[in-house]
């Protein structure tokens, strides 16, 4: 069982470009989300998705898009790198949108470090 | 002032020793109180988590709430090496979809 799949694992990108974090999880789950972390800011929420054909932002999505036209996927989308968005990124996804830890917990992939010069 | 708080550390300690990691919170509403542990290079995993006041137990493992205060805690007992992570605390209630606030992670060292 794989779980939350994440890709690329590193990634190092030029001011300016673009490029697509990929995210995949296999357990059926509705609730789909992309959270950065960076030193001393804990993580924090990009976007985040209920169901296939609906997202919505969280705390810091500029700069950022997502879709989601499978349950499975949910790419993120850097339209154009800046400096500032050198960060770990993680996908998370949960059994739904309640966040009841105790029905729905959230499961995490391992990441992307991404650095943008 | 961020809505959670909590020291980034490093806490060190010597394997066998008691350990207490906490968050302090300023959002009353928050109901959901969770721990994620998070190894170096992977995702966080959810440790513990408790619903409103009081104590949870799970092995070595505590979490406590004290709301009134507006503190939560997790304690260690006979901290391994295998402990050493970084300890996220994390918070949601009802009025915000249930979205977690997460605190910024204490990383802990226990030095055998």
């Amino acid at each position: 069982n794989a779980g939350v799949t994440q890709t690329p694992k590193f990634q190092v990108l030029k001011t300016g470009q673009s490029m697509t974090l990929q995210c995949a999880q296999d357990m059926n789950h509705e609730y789909m989300s992309w959270y950065r972390q960076d030193p001393g800011m804990g993580l924090r929420l990009i976007h985040y998705s209920v169901g296939a054909g609906i997202t919505d932002q969280g705390e810091v999505p500029n700069g950022y898009n997502v879709s989601r036209s499978t349950t499975e996927d949910f790419p993120l989308r850097l339209l154009s790198a800046a400096p500032s968005q050198t960060s770990v990124y993680f996908c998370a996804s949960s059994y739904s949108s309640a966040l009841d830890a105790y029905n729905s917990p959230l499961h995490f992939g391992n990441g992307t470090r991404l650095t943008v010069t | 002032q961020k809505e959670v708080e909590q020291d980034p550390g490093p806490l060190s300690v010597p394997e066998g020793a008691i350990v207490s990691l906490n968050c302090t919170y300023s959002n009353s509403a928050f109901q959901y109180f969770m721990w994620y542990r998070q190894y170096s290079r992977k995702g966080p995993e959810l440790l513990m988590y408790t619903y409103s006041s009081g104590n949870k137990e799970d092995g070595r493992f505590t979490a406590q709430v004290d709301k009134s205060s507006k503190y939560i805690s997790l304690f260690i007992r006979d901290s391994q090496p295998s402990d050493s992570a970084t300890y996220l605390c994390a918070m949601s209630h009802m009025d915000s979809n249930y979205q977690l606030i997460w605190g910024a992670g204490t990383k802990l060292i226990i030095k055998p």
